[in-house]
């Protein structure tokens, strides 16, 4: 089946490590997304990409960086830079047409605690 | 730059009535996309229903109906007879030439 999965669900961290969060996509997406979303808060975005080995950073990039060297993943990491990393993480993915993005279609997130 | 506001934090209802969630947005794309998504206690968003900036044409899907109207930059979300199964966040969203903009979300509780 077609569809964009993140992994960990669930991860826990130690203060001052980094850690990576994972999304894969099949769906041939030529755009890709990771957005924060606090308790309560509506989604935020960290950075995109909207082809392979290029992306642009968000509202609120700072603490975290992304690679994309394929066209199915968009790893995001977690930096120890990042101030208050506790939050829901989910990726996203999208076509673009006609330099409008589509629908973007969502992975079921990845749940960040530090401890 | 583009905006989008659902200015209804929480509303509850009981069981069978009928519910509008407001959307106003801002842009200044001349094409765009608006969409209404469903995020249960689960955490995943469930996308609803999509909108080009070029079709104002109302729909409706079951219990769901939409407006939108461009002169008033509203894309509002109705549902028709609630269920408890219907309370959940809903994001109101635009997409232009910038990546999605969500709305800060309105929380609906459907008491039974």
């Amino acid at each position: 089946d077609g569809g964009i999965t993140q992994s960990p669900k669930y991860l826990f961290r130690k203060e001052g490590q980094n850690v990576t969060l994972s999304c894969e996509q099949n769906l041939n997406h030529d755009a890709m997304y990771w957005y924060r979303q606090d308790p309560g808060q509506g989604l935020r975005l960290i950075y995109y990409s909207q082809i392979v080995n290029d992306f642009q950073k968000g509202d609120i990039a700072e603490g975290y960086s992304v690679s994309r060297e394929k066209k199915e993943s968009f790893p995001l990491t977690v930096t120890s830079a990042q101030k208050n990393p506790t939050a829901f993480y989910l990726c996203a993915s999208s076509i673009k047409r006609r330099l409008t993005n589509t629908e973007a279609f969502f992975g079921q997130g990845t749940r960040l605690t530090v401890v | 730059a583009q905006k989008v506001t659902q200015a209804q934090t929480e509303i509850s209802v009981v069981e069978k009535e009928d519910v509008t969630l407001d959307c106003v947005y801002e842009t200044r794309d001349t094409t765009y996309y608006l969409f209404w998504y469903k995020q249960p206690p689960s955490g995943e968003l469930v996308f609803l229903i999509r909108r080009n900036s070029f079709d104002e044409q109302n729909e409706i899907s079951g219990r769901y109906s939409w407006n939108f109207q461009k002169s008033t930059s509203s894309f509002n979300f109705t549902i028709t007879a609630s269920q408890v199964v219907d309370s959940a966040v809903y994001f109101c969203v635009h997409s232009g030439n910038t990546p999605l903009v969500f709305g800060k979300g309105t929380r609906l509780s459907v008491i039974a």
